[in-house]
């Protein structure tokens, strides 16, 4: 059984703080993983991938991946109340060109002014 | 370069009734997936297809069925719908390169369907 989670929040921060999220899953095989943002009545937004153990930076966001805990984390940082929304964690299993997505469940994110 | 489009956006049926559900992918991509997305179980996998065939599938009765055709557009039908298949469906394209593990998928703006 190949599971995703993800603490569900809310996750409250003031805004210019930094949102650190975080994402833990159970298969050893996975290797890609996705974060998504996904605004209330919206589908969800690729925000970052990343798929070697380190640290993936664009931007406001970083991405990290520890394989051997099977541990991934989004930080956001300068947080900004736009960036209110909930975030996917999802990973992907497969190799040789095609897998499937598997999502957790999400954690809200609330940025207040 | 356009994204993935769905059609509809929203969709009211009864119980019993079946719905057709379409999807057209990035141009280009030629992986499709869909998923389900409710309230309580979040986004579930219902499908993948590439090149025609469904090559991988999610735990779901055989109401649920899909298929793609040979210009990567999909669609999904479910038969006999239940009230439980009030859902957002999601249908998301990828490039699906061989040598590239990331395979990232883009998502449509899904369709609403509410079973009445």
């Amino acid at each position: 059984q190949k599971e995703v989670e993800q603490n569900s929040g809310p996750l409250s921060v003031p805004e210019g703080a930094i949102a650190s999220l975080n994402c833990t899953y159970s298969d050893r095989v996975s290797q890609s993983f996705f974060w998504y943002r996904q605004y209330s009545g919206k589908s969800p937004e690729l925000i970052m991938s990343i798929y070697s153990n380190g640290d993936k930076e664009d931007g406001r966001f970083t991405a990290q991946l520890n394989k051997a805990s099977q541990y991934v984390s989004l930080l956001i940082r300068d947080s900004q109340p736009s960036d209110s929304a909930t975030y996917l964690c999802a990973v992907n299993v497969g190799n040789s060109g095609y897998s499937t997505l598997t999502f957790g469940k999400g954690t809200m994110l609330l940025v207040s002014p | 370069k356009a994204g993935v489009t769905q059609t509809p956006r929203y969709l009211i049926k009864t119980r019993g009734q079946q719905v057709t559900l379409s999807c057209s992918p990035i141009s280009g991509h030629r992986s499709v997936s869909w998923y389900q997305q409710t309230p309580g179980q979040g986004l579930q996998f219902l499908f993948e297809y590439f090149s025609e065939t469904q090559r991988n599938k999610g735990n779901f009765p055989g109401r649920f069925s899909g298929r793609q055709f040979s210009n990567s557009r999909s669609e999904m039908n479910v038969s006999t719908l239940e009230l439980g298949d009030s859902a957002l469906y999601l249908c998301a394209s990828s490039l699906d390169r061989l040598a590239d593990y990331y395979n990232e998928q883009f998502f449509g703006p899904g369709t609403r369907l509410t079973v009445l």
